[in-house]
């Protein structure tokens, strides 16, 4: 069974630049979750779809983001205008059904480098 | 917001060695997990805690969740060079919370 896979693997942009990165979850996984790692720091949740439907999006850091999963398959983050401090590695991660305690299968990160 | 502190940063040990890492908090988590992060990789679960003072133990590696819920340890017996990567612990802060919480992650570095 494949893993959480995650496209581009590495994206460097100039600032004011629109980047989109892409996630594909564990098939029939209905969760799918969007994490960051800024440089150094803590891996920061985003947000979380159940299915097509954003179920959380506390995390997500301005408006300047945008996250979709049309269809409830595959997800897109958009970024748009990058700013430099969006620089880090953005994690996709899926787990199955409702059950909060499913472990969380992450892929390999996107690293996104805005000069 | 929640936050975990982890320690140490980084390590250097000889192949061979027991390591130990933690995590602290000033709230309460449900749960605690930690992760492993290969070079290139997302992270992979290691071991799941779901029960104040639970000692879970996977292979050489053996974590525990603390009994006032606000803290996590693990520890790595007979490091092997495969052990090399960041270690991160993870809590989820309410029953039936379904986003993590990260520790800023352990370096760990084995010299055979």
């Amino acid at each position: 069974e494949a893993g959480v896979t995650q496209f581009p693997s590495h994206s460097v942009i100039e600032k004011g630049q629109t980047v989109t990165l892409r996630c594909d979850p564990i098939s029939g996984h209905d969760n799918l979750y969007w994490y960051r790692r800024v440089m150094g720091k803590e891996i920061k949740f985003l947000l979380h779809f159940v299915k097509e439907s954003k179920q959380d999006e506390s995390g997500m850091p301005n408006n300047r983001f945008l996250a979709e999963r049309t269809g409830g398959t595959y997800s897109t983050l958009k970024v748009q205008p990058a700013e430099l401090e969006d620089s880090g590695v953005y994690f996709c991660a899926s787990s199955p059904n409702r059950d909060p305690y499913n472990e969380q299968f992450f892929g390999p990160g996107t690293r996104l480098t805005v000069l | 917001g929640q936050q975990l502190n982890q320690s140490p940063q980084s390590m250097f040990i000889q192949e061979g060695e027991d390591v130990s890492m933690n995590c602290t908090s000033s709230s309460i988590f449900n749960t605690w997990l930690w992760y492993k992060q290969d070079p290139g990789e997302g992270p992979v679960l290691l071991i799941a805690l779901y029960k104040a003072g639970e000692l879970t133990s996977n292979g050489r590696l053996t974590a525990q969740f603390g009994i006032t819920r606000k803290d996590s340890f693990l520890n790595i017996s007979a490091s092997i060079p495969s052990d090399v990567g960041i270690y991160f612990c993870a809590g989820r802060p309410g029953a039936g919370s379904y986003q993590l919480t990260f520790g800023k992650g352990t370096k760990l570095s084995v010299i055979p």
